[in-house]
């Protein structure tokens, strides 16, 4: 079974300045997919960015990208130039890549991540 | 706005009611999700539904029946519940290969707040 880990509970952060989120994963898979999604109050969760596992190129959306580190199984989330915006429940999830797409998603914990303005 | 839309958005029932979580998406994704939600916590996958099939069921109690009656709609019947059932459900969807290939994120609705009395 794979397992996703996140170590920091709760990190805050000055507005303006740069912030990462920690992920470690395990699983036996070659063929996977990695994910960090936002929930901020509003409750919906928001894709952020996604890794795909065979890609050596780690991804990068705007303000957000990730240092993927395949050998390490670790897959951290830097958020650049932080607004309050960004203030929100972070989470890391996993997704096999030989289940045609409907296996669902494995969560870690959540990082609670704070905007100090 | 969300592509993924849940009704209602809450929801109070008592033990001893009968009530449905509806879904819905006009996205043409295959493949459907129900996930229970605890306050502080990740999301916990209930039931997958692939090709209007359910293709996973997590060990879900009878009390939760899931239905796709096509493929935009997904819904979920609640009979009987207890209070620890009182949590946020969250409906998501994806494209779905046959044979498996590109993996594409889940988009989530908002989610319904399901209180049990």
């Amino acid at each position: 079974a794979q397992t996703v880990t996140q170590s920091q509970p709760e990190m805050s952060v000055q507005e303006a300045e740069t912030v990462t989120l920690s992920c470690t994963y395990d699983t036996s898979e070659s063929d996977y997919y990695l994910f960090w999604y936002k929930q901020p109050p509003s409750r919906q969760m928001i894709l952020v960015i996604r890794q795909e596992a065979y890609k050596q190129q780690n991804a990068t959306e705007n303000r957000f990208s990730v240092n993927f580190q395949k050998a390490a199984k670790s897959f951290s989330l830097k958020i650049s130039d932080s607004q309050l915006g960004d203030a929100a429940m972070y989470f890391c999830a996993y997704r096999r890549g030989s289940g045609g797409g409907a296996d669902g998603l494995t969560f870690g914990k959540g990082t609670h991540l704070i905007i100090q303005p | 706005d969300t592509e993924v839309t849940q009704t209602p958005k809450h929801l109070v029932m008592g033990m001893t009611n009968k009530k449905s979580l509806k879904c819905e998406q006009h996205m043409g994704h295959r493949a459907m999700y129900w996930y229970k939600q605890k306050a502080k916590k990740p999301p916990e996958l209930m039931f997958v539904y692939s090709y209007e099939k359910l293709s996973i069921n997590e060990s879900v109690p009878s009390r939760f029946s899931p239905e796709c009656p096509n493929s935009s709609l997904l819904n979920l019947h609640l009979h009987a519940l207890q209070p620890e059932d009182s949590a946020l459900y969250l409906c998501a969807s994806s494209h779905q290969t046959l044979r498996g290939g590109p993996n594409s994120p889940l988009h989530f609705g908002n989610g319904t707040r399901l209180t049990v009395t």
